[in-house]
Protein backbone atom coordinates (compact mmCIF):
# COMPACT_ATOMS: atom_id res chain seq x y z
CA UNK A 1 0.00 0.00 0.00
CA UNK A 2 1.69 3.12 -1.18
CA UNK A 3 2.07 5.91 1.60
CA UNK A 4 1.18 9.21 1.79
CA UNK A 5 3.01 11.59 -1.03
CA UNK A 6 4.03 15.34 -0.95
CA UNK A 7 5.01 16.99 -3.64
CA UNK A 8 7.39 19.02 -4.24
CA UNK A 9 9.92 17.97 -1.68
CA UNK A 10 11.47 21.16 -1.44
CA UNK A 11 10.53 24.58 -3.07
CA UNK A 12 12.37 27.59 -2.67
CA UNK A 13 10.00 31.05 -4.04
CA UNK A 14 10.80 35.28 -3.61
CA UNK A 15 8.14 36.54 -1.50
CA UNK A 16 5.42 37.87 -2.86
CA UNK A 17 5.47 34.28 -5.57
CA UNK A 18 2.60 31.76 -5.16
CA UNK A 19 3.12 27.89 -4.28
CA UNK A 20 1.02 25.32 -4.63
CA UNK A 21 2.08 22.16 -2.65
CA UNK A 22 0.15 18.47 -3.39
CA UNK A 23 -0.65 15.68 -1.24
CA UNK A 24 -1.91 12.43 -2.34
CA UNK A 25 -3.33 10.67 0.76
CA UNK A 26 -3.36 7.14 1.06
CA UNK A 27 -6.45 5.20 -0.88
CA UNK A 28 -9.88 4.63 1.14
CA UNK A 29 -9.02 7.69 3.76
CA UNK A 30 -11.43 10.44 3.91
CA UNK A 31 -9.62 12.16 6.52
CA UNK A 32 -6.73 14.30 5.16
CA UNK A 33 -4.71 17.00 7.30
CA UNK A 34 -2.43 19.63 6.47
CA UNK A 35 -0.14 20.45 9.34
CA UNK A 36 3.43 23.12 9.29
CA UNK A 37 6.45 23.18 11.71
CA UNK A 38 8.22 25.99 11.47
CA UNK A 39 12.06 26.60 12.65
CA UNK A 40 12.08 26.01 16.42
CA UNK A 41 8.44 25.33 16.93
CA UNK A 42 6.62 22.60 17.31
CA UNK A 43 4.02 21.60 14.36
CA UNK A 44 1.01 23.02 14.44
CA UNK A 45 -2.32 21.68 12.87
CA UNK A 46 -3.07 23.80 9.62
CA UNK A 47 -6.71 22.24 8.39
CA UNK A 48 -8.40 18.90 8.07
CA UNK A 49 -10.93 17.60 5.50
CA UNK A 50 -13.13 14.86 5.45
CA UNK A 51 -13.41 13.89 1.92
CA UNK A 52 -13.54 17.23 -0.07
CA UNK A 53 -15.33 19.11 2.50
CA UNK A 54 -13.38 21.36 4.99
CA UNK A 55 -14.45 19.82 8.78
CA UNK A 56 -11.71 22.12 10.61
CA UNK A 57 -9.92 25.01 9.12
CA UNK A 58 -8.95 26.95 12.68
CA UNK A 59 -5.15 26.56 11.97
CA UNK A 60 -5.17 28.18 8.78
CA UNK A 61 -2.48 31.31 9.76
CA UNK A 62 -4.67 34.19 7.13
CA UNK A 63 -6.21 33.91 3.52
CA UNK A 64 -3.10 34.46 1.83
CA UNK A 65 -3.40 30.19 2.27
CA UNK A 66 -6.00 28.32 0.29
CA UNK A 67 -6.32 24.36 0.44
CA UNK A 68 -8.52 22.35 -1.82
CA UNK A 69 -9.49 18.87 -2.35
CA UNK A 70 -11.64 18.51 -4.97
CA UNK A 71 -13.18 14.92 -5.72
CA UNK A 72 -12.07 14.38 -2.34
CA UNK A 73 -9.09 12.45 -3.39
CA UNK A 74 -5.83 14.55 -3.69
CA UNK A 75 -5.46 18.12 -1.84
CA UNK A 76 -3.55 21.16 -2.82
CA UNK A 77 -2.19 23.83 -0.47
CA UNK A 78 -1.51 27.40 -2.15
CA UNK A 79 0.17 30.22 -0.51
CA UNK A 80 -0.27 33.36 -2.55
CA UNK A 81 1.33 35.47 -2.03
CA UNK A 82 3.96 33.88 0.21
CA UNK A 83 5.51 36.02 2.75
CA UNK A 84 9.52 34.96 4.32
CA UNK A 85 7.64 33.50 7.69
CA UNK A 86 5.41 30.99 5.46
CA UNK A 87 9.01 29.36 5.50
CA UNK A 88 8.57 25.92 6.78
CA UNK A 89 7.64 22.44 6.47
CA UNK A 90 4.18 21.37 5.27
CA UNK A 91 3.09 17.77 6.60
CA UNK A 92 0.21 16.31 4.75
CA UNK A 93 -1.59 12.92 6.85
CA UNK A 94 -4.78 11.09 6.46
CA UNK A 95 -6.65 8.71 8.41
CA UNK A 96 -9.19 6.06 7.59
CA UNK A 97 -12.40 8.12 8.85
CA UNK A 98 -14.20 6.80 12.01
CA UNK A 99 -17.90 5.87 12.34
CA UNK A 100 -20.44 6.14 15.29
CA UNK A 101 -18.71 3.93 17.50
CA UNK A 102 -15.24 3.91 15.81
CA UNK A 103 -12.84 6.41 16.56
CA UNK A 104 -10.84 7.90 13.12
CA UNK A 105 -7.70 6.18 12.17
CA UNK A 106 -4.02 6.88 12.71
CA UNK A 107 -3.16 9.72 11.13
CA UNK A 108 0.04 8.65 8.70
CA UNK A 109 2.24 11.32 7.35
CA UNK A 110 4.04 12.46 4.22
CA UNK A 111 7.45 13.09 4.13
CA UNK A 112 6.99 16.54 3.92
CA UNK A 113 7.47 19.85 1.92
CA UNK A 114 10.18 22.37 2.56
CA UNK A 115 9.10 25.76 1.61
CA UNK A 116 11.87 28.74 1.82
CA UNK A 117 10.53 31.84 1.10
CA UNK A 118 13.53 34.50 0.49
CA UNK B 1 -4.64 26.21 23.88
CA UNK B 2 -3.82 22.50 24.76
CA UNK B 3 -0.40 22.37 25.19
CA UNK B 4 2.56 19.39 25.09
CA UNK B 5 5.39 19.84 27.01
CA UNK B 6 8.09 17.09 26.03
CA UNK B 7 11.43 16.44 28.29
CA UNK B 8 14.19 16.65 27.70
CA UNK B 9 14.51 18.33 24.84
CA UNK B 10 17.61 16.48 23.75
CA UNK B 11 19.25 13.43 25.14
CA UNK B 12 22.64 11.86 24.35
CA UNK B 13 23.52 8.72 25.33
CA UNK B 14 25.57 5.50 24.97
CA UNK B 15 24.41 2.03 23.11
CA UNK B 16 23.17 -0.09 25.95
CA UNK B 17 21.62 2.80 28.28
CA UNK B 18 18.28 2.62 29.28
CA UNK B 19 16.44 6.21 28.83
CA UNK B 20 12.66 7.94 29.92
CA UNK B 21 11.65 10.95 28.01
CA UNK B 22 8.08 12.65 29.07
CA UNK B 23 5.23 14.16 27.68
CA UNK B 24 3.32 16.25 29.94
CA UNK B 25 0.11 18.58 29.82
CA UNK B 26 -2.37 20.06 31.79
CA UNK B 27 -5.00 19.19 29.72
CA UNK B 28 -6.98 15.65 29.37
CA UNK B 29 -6.42 14.33 26.05
CA UNK B 30 -9.06 11.37 24.46
CA UNK B 31 -5.93 9.84 22.62
CA UNK B 32 -2.15 10.44 22.67
CA UNK B 33 -0.02 9.24 20.14
CA UNK B 34 4.14 8.90 20.14
CA UNK B 35 5.95 9.35 16.47
CA UNK B 36 9.70 9.03 15.65
CA UNK B 37 10.35 11.15 12.60
CA UNK B 38 13.83 11.21 10.90
CA UNK B 39 15.72 13.98 8.93
CA UNK B 40 13.90 14.24 5.66
CA UNK B 41 11.05 12.62 6.69
CA UNK B 42 7.68 12.73 8.32
CA UNK B 43 6.64 11.40 11.74
CA UNK B 44 6.16 7.71 11.61
CA UNK B 45 3.42 6.32 14.36
CA UNK B 46 5.08 4.45 16.99
CA UNK B 47 2.05 3.37 18.97
CA UNK B 48 -1.40 5.03 20.23
CA UNK B 49 -2.76 4.88 23.71
CA UNK B 50 -6.31 5.91 24.68
CA UNK B 51 -7.11 4.42 29.04
CA UNK B 52 -5.48 6.16 31.62
CA UNK B 53 -3.06 4.02 33.20
CA UNK B 54 -2.37 2.08 30.17
CA UNK B 55 0.81 0.58 28.95
CA UNK B 56 2.13 -0.64 25.73
CA UNK B 57 4.59 -2.44 24.72
CA UNK B 58 6.73 -2.54 21.26
CA UNK B 59 10.12 -4.44 21.34
CA UNK B 60 12.37 -2.28 23.73
CA UNK B 61 10.15 0.36 24.12
CA UNK B 62 7.57 0.92 27.04
CA UNK B 63 4.83 3.32 26.85
CA UNK B 64 2.45 5.17 29.62
CA UNK B 65 -0.58 7.01 29.62
CA UNK B 66 -1.07 8.48 32.51
CA UNK B 67 -4.21 7.68 34.97
CA UNK B 68 -5.26 10.78 34.33
CA UNK B 69 -4.57 11.01 30.55
CA UNK B 70 -3.04 14.30 30.71
CA UNK B 71 0.71 12.81 30.40
CA UNK B 72 2.89 9.95 28.95
CA UNK B 73 5.94 8.58 28.80
CA UNK B 74 8.55 6.60 26.18
CA UNK B 75 10.84 4.06 27.58
CA UNK B 76 13.39 2.92 25.61
CA UNK B 77 15.47 -0.32 27.48
CA UNK B 78 19.16 -0.89 25.59
CA UNK B 79 19.02 1.85 23.45
CA UNK B 80 20.32 1.31 20.41
CA UNK B 81 21.94 3.66 17.44
CA UNK B 82 19.24 2.48 15.35
CA UNK B 83 17.11 4.03 18.21
CA UNK B 84 18.59 7.85 17.06
CA UNK B 85 15.71 10.07 15.78
CA UNK B 86 13.07 13.19 16.97
CA UNK B 87 10.56 11.53 19.27
CA UNK B 88 7.36 13.40 19.35
CA UNK B 89 4.22 12.82 21.49
CA UNK B 90 0.72 14.43 19.61
CA UNK B 91 -2.49 14.15 21.26
CA UNK B 92 -6.76 14.71 20.68
CA UNK B 93 -9.03 16.41 22.46
CA UNK B 94 -12.02 17.69 22.70
CA UNK B 95 -13.60 15.98 20.56
CA UNK B 96 -11.31 17.09 17.36
CA UNK B 97 -9.24 15.03 15.25
CA UNK B 98 -6.47 17.77 15.18
CA UNK B 99 -3.11 16.11 16.64
CA UNK B 100 -1.69 18.86 19.03
CA UNK B 101 2.30 18.20 18.96
CA UNK B 102 4.59 18.30 21.30
CA UNK B 103 8.25 19.96 20.39
CA UNK B 104 9.81 16.58 19.98
CA UNK B 105 12.99 14.94 22.38
CA UNK B 106 16.09 14.78 19.77
CA UNK B 107 17.40 11.64 21.02
CA UNK B 108 21.34 10.39 19.68
CA UNK B 109 22.32 7.08 20.97
CA UNK B 110 26.04 6.81 20.18
CA UNK B 111 27.96 3.60 19.30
Amino acid sequence: EAGVTQFPSHSVIEKGQTVTLRCDPISGHDNLYWYRRVMGKEIKFLLHFVKESKQDESGMPNNRFLAERTGGTYSTLKVQPAELEDSGVYFCASSRRGGTLKRAGPAFFGQGTRLTVV
Amino acid sequence: TQLLEQSPQFLSIQEGENLTVYCNSSSVFSSLQWYRQEPGEGPVLLVTVVTGGEVKKLKRLTFQFGDARKDSSLHITAAQPGDTGLYLCAAKGGGSEKLVFGKGTKLTVNP
